[in-house]
């Protein structure tokens, strides 16, 4: 159980184009979900919240018009890339939180490998 | 604001044991989580600390002491697939928000 994917797995797109990744939780409900942003060589550095019904929390220095993040249904959160730059090359994680009455662990998606030539 | 330190890169011989800090500095302080990370692939889970003292869990064992900030993950009987990114994460409450802030990593290379 607790299985995250994303879509897609792989990315290219061309400068100026917008760009949208899919995050799904496919055996339990996540009321928040969240996005992160990996350079290579670097850790995991968070993007920003999504919360099911409500505007996502952007962490400081993160455009939020240009990271566009839907939190539709409590299994589907998605983050559109606009206006795709080649500096927005990167691999974007997402990740879940179980909707348990005690839970702790954050399950991550597989990442998606965005390059923006 | 939140501060996480663990060394960059470790090299260890299979067989071996080996021990990776961690600190950290944090208002919120919630928990700390240990995550493996192979290149190329998304983290998981190895082990979570809330209350001071050691976790034990098979090869790969975890202590925390809160009043230091401080944190290792302890990995015996070390395997050629052991070398990952060893990624010290904690989970911080200020702000109101419940979110895991990452460490740079440890990159553990075992060797033959």
């Amino acid at each position: 159980g607790a299985v995250v994917s994303q879509h897609p797995s792989r990315v290219i797109c061309k400068s100026g184009t917008s760009v949208k990744i899919e995050c799904r939780s496919l055996d339990f409900q996540a009321t928040t979900m969240f996005w992160y942003r990996q350079f290579p060589k670097q850790s995991l550095m968070l993007m920003a919240t999504s919360n099911e019904g409500s505007k996502a929390t952007y962490e400081q220095g993160v455009e939020k018009d240009k990271f566009l993040i839907n939190h539709a249904s409590l299994t589907l959160s998605t983050l559109t890339v606009t206006s795709a730059h080649p500096e927005d090359s990167s691999f974007y994680i997402c990740s879940a939180r179980a909707d348990r009455v005690v839970s702790y662990e954050q399950y991550f998606g597989p990442g998606t490998r965005l390059t923006v030539t | 604001g939140q501060n996480i330190d663990q060394p960059t890169e470790m090299t260890a011989t299979e067989g071996a044991i080996v021990q990776i800090n961690c600190t950290y500095q944090t208002s919120g302080f919630n928990g700390l989580f240990w995550y493996q990370q192979h290149a190329g692939e998304a983290p998981t889970f190895l082990s979570y600390n809330v209350l001071d003292g050691l976790e034990e869990k098979g090869r790969f064992s975890s202590f925390l002491s809160r009043s230091k900030g401080y944190s290792y993950l302890l990995l015996k009987e070390l395997q050629m697939k052991d070398s990952a990114s060893y990624l010290c994460a904690v989970r911080d409450l200020s702000g109101g928000y419940n979110k895991l802030i990452f460490g740079a990593g440890t990159r553990l290379a075992v060797h033959p």
